[in-house]
């Protein structure tokens, strides 16, 4: 079956601007992540939603960034007024059900950001 | 703060050769534990898991990793490594009862053919 998809797979933007990065799970997985991969910084984690419950967002660097989830599928990951420091590749994953302790995440291909 | 050390940040082998890379973490509860794999120009893809049960588990192409819960380890190893193994390798760990994986910084191996 599909993956995990995402796009843009590529995003150049000026500082300052605002950029919407779209993740679309694996058809019936119920929890959704999202993970930034930077040079020196690995991979962090920044949101995660399950169902309909609220979302965590202990992850997210700043109140810049921010994430919706419609319909409990479609996710959207939002950088307000850019700096150089978001330049990374945004990663989405998805599982069947996040909340059972052994859930399994599978990756999308990321957006990759760049902020001149 | 939970975290995961990589040991290695580079290998480079020849053909052939045996492979071991080291992950240790640091959370003491219960864990579930990943070792993810990025071929080049390709998405991260999952190598394999272990939850529970017989310590030494096997994933694709002849991975396995050890859990070694004394030592906080859980290396990953293959007894010949093949030039297609050229990859970024991720150890990851997930808390029991947690939601965000908590990856290592990666191990690049580079094969020789």
């Amino acid at each position: 079956g599909a993956g995990v998809s995402q796009s843009p797979s590529n995003k150049v933007t000026e500082k300052g601007k605002d950029v919407e990065l779209r993740c679309d799970p694996i058809s019936g997985h119920t929890a959704l992540y999202w993970y930034r991969q930077s040079l020196g910084q690995g991979l962090e984690f920044l949101i995660y939603f399950q169902g309909n419950s609220a979302p965590d967002k202990s992850g997210l660097p700043s109140d810049r960034f921010s994430a919706e989830r419609t319909g409990g599928s479609v996710s959207t990951l939002t950088i307000q007024r850019t700096q150089q420091e978001d330049s990374a590749v945004y990663l989405c994953a998805s599982s069947l059900a996040g909340g059972r302790s052994t859930d399994t995440q599978y990756f999308g291909p990321g957006t990759r950001l760049t902020v001149l | 703060a939970q975290s995961v050390s990589q040991h290695n940040h580079h290998v480079i082998l020849s053909e052939a050769a045996s492979l071991e890379l080291g992950c240790n973490y640091s959370y003491g509860g219960t864990v579930n534990l990943f070792w993810y794999v990025q071929y080049p120009g390709q998405h991260l893809q999952l190598l394999l898991k272990y939850f529970s049960g017989d310590p030494l588990v096997k994933g694709i192409k002849g991975f396995e990793a050890e859990f070694i819960k004394s030592k906080f380890s859980f290396n990953l190893r293959k007894p010949s490594v093949q030039w297609s193994d050229t990859a970024e390798y991720f150890c990851a760990v997930k808390e029991g009862a947690g939601t965000a994986l908590i990856f290592g910084k990666g191990t690049t191996l580079s094969v020789s053919s």
